[in-house]
């Protein structure tokens, strides 16, 4: 299975921008970046999901590389509710067994400092 | 309100004792799974199922089991040939299909500690 490698933390200020990294540089063609995060005491929840072009939702945006080794996810604005453990996860579309597929490294964690 | 029910929140383990953590679903989802999580590190899959009445072993399978005898539920036991039971269990459903856009959705957990 093709890995992931991100930072083990990272600390950003109330109301500013986050951006954090992802580096899969044996993603396959079929391989679809996810994003997980999970707070405190809490299960993870979805982010973000993409395979080539940036994609946007209401809870963040996902910028993906031309080569797509790697990938940002970027919080525009992070509160102190964003303070939790980020996952980047790569999932084989056309995988079978895709239980397995989703696996989640140590993550990275992200404080908000107010 | 559709979710993921996990119980209890907190559970205690004697030595030689089996313990069964419950999970429940209301989204109508084929797939459920359970992971494993210590302090500090990623989540391990302990077994997972796409159907009723069907299940696979996932990466650390040894010392647990698991039933699938309705579409709700996946219970876990934890049993006494799991030497290391103390971690934050976590159970999850997805649609269950490889349909790219299958997301995760997860419980609340339940913290296992032994006495």
């Amino acid at each position: 299975d093709a890995k992931t490698t991100q930072p083990n933390s990272m600390e950003s200020n109330e109301e500013e921008p986050v951006h954090l990294p992802c580096n899969h540089s044996t993603i396959s063609g079929t391989d679809y970046i996810h994003w997980y995060r999970q707070l405190p005491s809490q299960g993870p929840e979805y982010v973000i999901h993409g395979l080539t072009s940036n994609v946007n939702n209401r809870m963040a945006s996902l910028a993906i590389a031309e080569d797509r080794k790697s990938s940002t996810l970027i919080l525009h604005r992070a509160t102190l509710r964003d303070a939790a453990v980020y996952y980047c996860i790569l999932r084989d579309g056309e995988g079978y067994n895709y239980g397995q597929n989703f696996v989640f490294g140590p993550g990275t964690r992200l404080s908000v400092l107010p | 309100d559709g979710g993921i029910t996990q119980s209890p929140k907190y559970l205690f383990r004697k030595e030689g004792q089996n313990v069964t953590l419950s999970c429940e679903q209301n989204l109508n989802h084929d797939a459920m799974y359970w992971y494993r999580q210590d302090p500090g590190q990623g989540l391990r899959l302990i077994y997972y199922s796409q159907i009723v009445n069907d299940f696979q072993k996932g990466d650390i399978a040894e010392g647990y089991s698991v039933s699938r005898e309705k579409k709700e539920s996946f219970p876990l036991t934890v049993t006494s040939a799991q030497k290391n039971p103390t971690a934050f269990y976590l159970c999850a459903s997805g649609q269950g299909s490889s349909a790219t856009n299958e997301k995760l959705f997860f419980g609340s957990g339940t913290q296992l500690s032994v006495l």
